[in-house]
This record gives structure tokens, C-alpha cells and sequence, in this order.
């Protein structure tokens, strides 16, 4: 079965605290793609990251960074010194060319106070 | 880089009647589009799957003939939801794929929000 686990419904922080969303992923296939959106009020889906399935090497770019452990099947996202333009939906989803289809966690919602 | 239009962003229609949303792939060509609706609070959930010139293919429990799909060419797909009731408000988004290599190039719009009073 393939399938994207967020636990963590919602995340409430101050600002300037780091906050790490975790993202756990079921698939059989070995070759497979590892997205993360943000959504905005507004509605629309940003992209942050793809990953396939045979890199493993972590990413940083600017405050947010991406720890892939294929061991684990976790994909999880940490927003360094998080600022409330931070605050939004962020979905971890997985995309696999054997259903040609991609598949949504149920979401975080990430709520960063002043 | 690639960008996928979809309008209208908002519309608010009478139960009974219908409304189509165009979702148009401006600088590149879709050749599988996919529709999703979003509830309030809730994930996307894929509701078909459309390529071009073919006829779509619809997920376990979406109504075939009250979301009719339409990918009559390479930058264009509609999705026409017929006869709307309100349990059919909700936010709908596209999205255009512009390889068959997987994972790449998927591209979402900006998503319409229906609300049918």
C-alpha cells in the first residue's frame, strides 16, 4: 500500500524557533519521488523540495532544510528561525510512476506566533 | 519555468447548475492533467486523472458523469461540475505534468474555490 503519514495535525510556535514537521511514507516501489508544498491561506500549492528515491543526501537552502532516511521512510522538513509568513498548510506527498499518481499526507498546519 | 493558469479562482453558483473550470498549461504541454478537491482542513484527494485526447480516469467514488473532464488538446483540461449542490463546495486545483519522467514537472494552478449556495 502506498500511503504519507503527517502525525502532526497542528504546530503552534513562536517566532525565531526552529520547528521540524515530520512526514512518514509506505511504498514497495524502489524508485519513487518525495515532494513538500506549502499552502498559504491563499490556497494555492508552493513547491519546496523533490527528492528521489536514491538521493538520500539532506538539503538546505536558506532556512529550511530536508532530512530524507530511507531506513526510517521519513522525509522530514525543519524551518530554522521560523517567521510568521511561515505560518500555512505544508503537505508532504509521494509520487510513484508504478500508480502514476501523487499521493498527499493529510497535511500540517504550522502556526508561527509573534 | 512552467506555469499552469486555472480560473476562475473563485465561483459562486445556484444548486442545480453547472460550472466549468479551465486549467490551461501556459508555456509548456500537459499531456496528463490531474483534478483534485480539497475540503476544508482536509488533504488533497486526487479525483481523476486526464490525458490528452482520452478519455479520463476517475479514483474509487468520484461520479464520472457529475465531474466530466475534458483534455481536448495539449494546454487545455476542464472540469465541469454538473448539476452543483452544496456538498460540492470546495476548493478545486490542477495540476499539469509536462514529462513522463517521473516526479518531474508537476505543475499546480492556483486552485478555484466553489461554493454553491
Amino acid at each position: 500500500a502506498q500511503k504519507v503519514t503527517q502525525a502532526q495535525t497542528e504546530i503552534s510556535v513562536v517566532e525565531k524557533e526552529d520547528v521540524t514537521l515530520d512526514c512518514v511514507y509506505e511504498t514497495r516501489d524502489t524508485t519513487y519521488y518525495l515532494f513538500w508544498y506549502k499552502q498559504p491561506p491563499s490556497g494555492e500549492l508552493v513547491f519546496l523540495i523533490r527528492r528521489n528515491s536514491f538521493d538520500e543526501q539532506n538539503e538546505i537552502s536558506g532556512r529550511y532544510s530536508w532530512n530524507f532516511q530511507k531506513s526510517t521512510s521519513s522525509f522530514n522538513f525543519t524551518i530554522t528561525a521560523s517567521q510568521v509568513v511561515d505560518s500555512a498548510v505544508y503537505f508532504c506527498a509521494l509520487w510513484l510512476d508504478s500508480s502514476y499518481k501523487l499521493i498527499f499526507g493529510s497535511g500540517t498546519r504550522l502556526l508561527v506566533r509573534p | 519555468g512552467a506555469v499552469v493558469s486555472q480560473h476562475p479562482s473563485w465561483v459562486i453558483c445556484k444548486s442545480g447548475t453547472s460550472v466549468k473550470i479551465e486549467c490551461r498549461s501556459l508555456d509548456f504541454q500537459a499531456t496528463t492533467m490531474f483534478w483534485y478537491r480539497q475540503f476544508p482542513k482536509q488533504s488533497l484527494m486526487l479525483m481523476a486523472t486526464s490525458n490528452e485526447g482520452s478519455k479520463a480516469t476517475y479514483e474509487q467514488g468520484v461520479e464520472k458523469d457529475k465531474f466530466l473532464i475534458n483534455h481536448a488538446s495539449l494546454t487545455l483540461s476542464t472540469l465541469t461540475v454538473t448539476s452543483a449542490h452544496p456538498e460540492d463546495s470546495s476548493f478545486y486545483i490542477c495540476s499539469a505534468r509536462m514529462s513522463a519522467v517521473g516526479g518531474y514537472g508537476y505543475t499546480f494552478g492556483s486552485g478555484t474555490r466553489l461554493t454553491v449556495v
